[in-house]
């Protein structure tokens, strides 16, 4: 079974870059579809993309395409979000997840505990 | 914005039956994308109930099922518990410029 260990929470600076990381135990990540998911405080959840072994490529939230990048590091077997510019509309608690993807869509499970990040000065 | 349009709310006593809607359009449900539920429970990460459109992982109570037809699906849970009350997510794929995967508005749903 696989299990999915996200980064610590994290303080960010506003017009700074956001940084996370999550572990992937139980499993290979040589496989699925690796993806961040978003849920601001009270709210709810907000796709941001994920991330194809095969091939490294990527789909993103058109809301969010032109400030994250999605990478994947097969030797830790992690995969990582990046997410520049950063306001105080980021502030959300972020999840990884697995993605279980065909023609019709894609779903995800299982998902990470979160990690709460605050962007503030 | 969301494109999947859910009630905010529902509410149910121990027991009943309660059904969640997650209206959608043509360029996502409407044109054939597999609808996915969630169930977040306070302070939880969201699990998938329902995956396809009717397909329910293993570990998941058979008291929860889904239906999808035309441009919306619905979510049923068949004897309401105390442990059901959670926010619940639609999910689905989207042709249209917002695209591509997009979760629904959230139903909390409450037992009474």
């Amino acid at each position: 079974q696989v299990q999915l260990q996200g980064s610590d929470p994290r303080l960010v600076r506003p017009s700074e870059t956001l940084s996370l990381t999550c572990t992937v135990s139980g499993g290979s990540i040589n496989s699925n579809y690796w993806a961040w998911i978003r849920q601001p405080p009270g709210k709810g959840l907000e796709y941001i993309g994920y991330i194809y072994y095969t091939g490294g490529g990527t789909t993103y939230n058109p809301s969010l395409k032109s400030r994250a990048t999605l990478s994947v590091d097969t030797s830790r077997n992690q995969f990582s979000l990046k997410l520049n510019s950063v306001t105080a509309a980021d502030t959300a608690l972020y999840y990884c997840a697995v993605g279980w993807g065909n023609s019709k869509g894609t779903y995800f499970d299982p998902w990470g505990q979160g990690t709460l990040v605050t962007v503030s000065s | 914005q969301s494109v999947l349009t859910q009630p905010p709310s529902v509410s149910g006593a121990p027991g009943q039956r309660v059904t969640i809607s997650c209206t959608g359009s043509d360029s996502n449900i409407g044109g054939g994308s597999d609808v996915h539920w969630y169930q977040q429970l306070p302070g939880a990460a969201p699990r998938v109930l329902i995956y396809g459109n009717t397909h329910r992982p293993s570990g998941v109570s058979d008291r929860f099922s889904a239906s999808k037809s035309g441009a919306s699906a619905s979510l049923t849970i068949n004897g309401l518990q105390a442990e059901d009350e959670a926010d619940y997510y639609c999910q689905a794929y989207d042709r249209g410029p917002s695209g591509p995967e997009f979760f629904g508005t959230g139903t909390r749903v409450t037992v009474l």
